[in-house]
């Protein structure tokens, strides 16, 4: 079965610093990894990694795959309030349907 | 095409009560899938279509779950004898698997969530 792992559970900061979010996954027939952002509602979509070593950025935010070691990470620079969500990752399979299965989530919160 | 629109966006009713909830997925999606997020966990995969075909049910999908998508379009979800336990917010996502689109060989995209129906079992 496949199985996601996300550390750590939650994390307080302030304005300006950076954190890190892992991600440790076991999936057959993997296809990608995604993480999302999710506020109050749906869960919006950050990056997907398909492969290893390459960093995607986007503004702020910036994630990396290493598919040996079965693992990635989120960073956030700069942090601001407006970062404070929850961030899940998921992992793809090619198999039949392409469902996600999802971590259970970084509660990250940002203080002024 | 303002994305994956979902219908009522909260939902509450007594246990035992029959609810439906209805998901319009970006129209040149072809895969529609639903998936359940309790508090504190991450959404969980229940089931998918591709066009009006459903083509897999997780092991969560008990008998009083069904689901529909008669014309490969909007989808229900439909929970029978609701019970308290059913109370989570359910999330559908839409995507294009590969195919054509206007003559042209697409392949996959757009893996995009509505947001949500919640539901509370009183």
């Amino acid at each position: 079965e496949d199985k996601v792992v996300q550390s750590p559970l939650s994390l307080v900061v302030h304005e300006g610093d950076t954190v890190t979010l892992n991600c440790s996954y076991e999936v057959t027939n993997f296809r990608s990894l995604l993480w999302y952002k999710q506020e109050k509602k749906a869960p919006t979509f950050l990056f997907m990694l398909t492969s290893s070593g390459i960093e995607k950025k986007s503004g702020r935010l910036s994630s990396i795959l290493d598919k040996k070691e079965l693992f990635s990470i989120l960073n956030i620079t700069a942090t601001q309030t407006g970062d404070s969500a929850i961030y899940l990752c998921a992992v793809e399979a090619i198999t039949a349907g392409n469902k996600l299965t999802f971590g259970g989530g970084t509660r990250v919160l940002v203080k002024p | 095409d303002t994305g994956v629109s979902q219908n009522p966006r909260h939902k509450i009713t007594k246990r035992g009560q029959n609810v439906t909830f209805r998901c319009d997925p970006i129209s040149e999606h072809n895969r529609l899938y639903w998936y359940r997020q309790t508090l504190g966990q991450g959404p969980e995969f229940l089931t998918y279509f591709q066009n009006e075909a459903q083509l897999e049910k997780s092991r969560l999908l008990s008998d009083r779950f069904s689901a529909e998508r008669p014309k490969g379009s909007f989808s229900t979800l439909e929970i029978q004898r609701t019970e308290q336990g059913d109370s989570a917010m359910y999330l559908c996502a839409s995507s294009f698997f590969q195919g054509l689109i206007n003559n042209r060989l697409k392949l996959n995209y757009g893996y995009t969530f509505g947001s949500g129906t919640r539901l509370t079992v009183v």
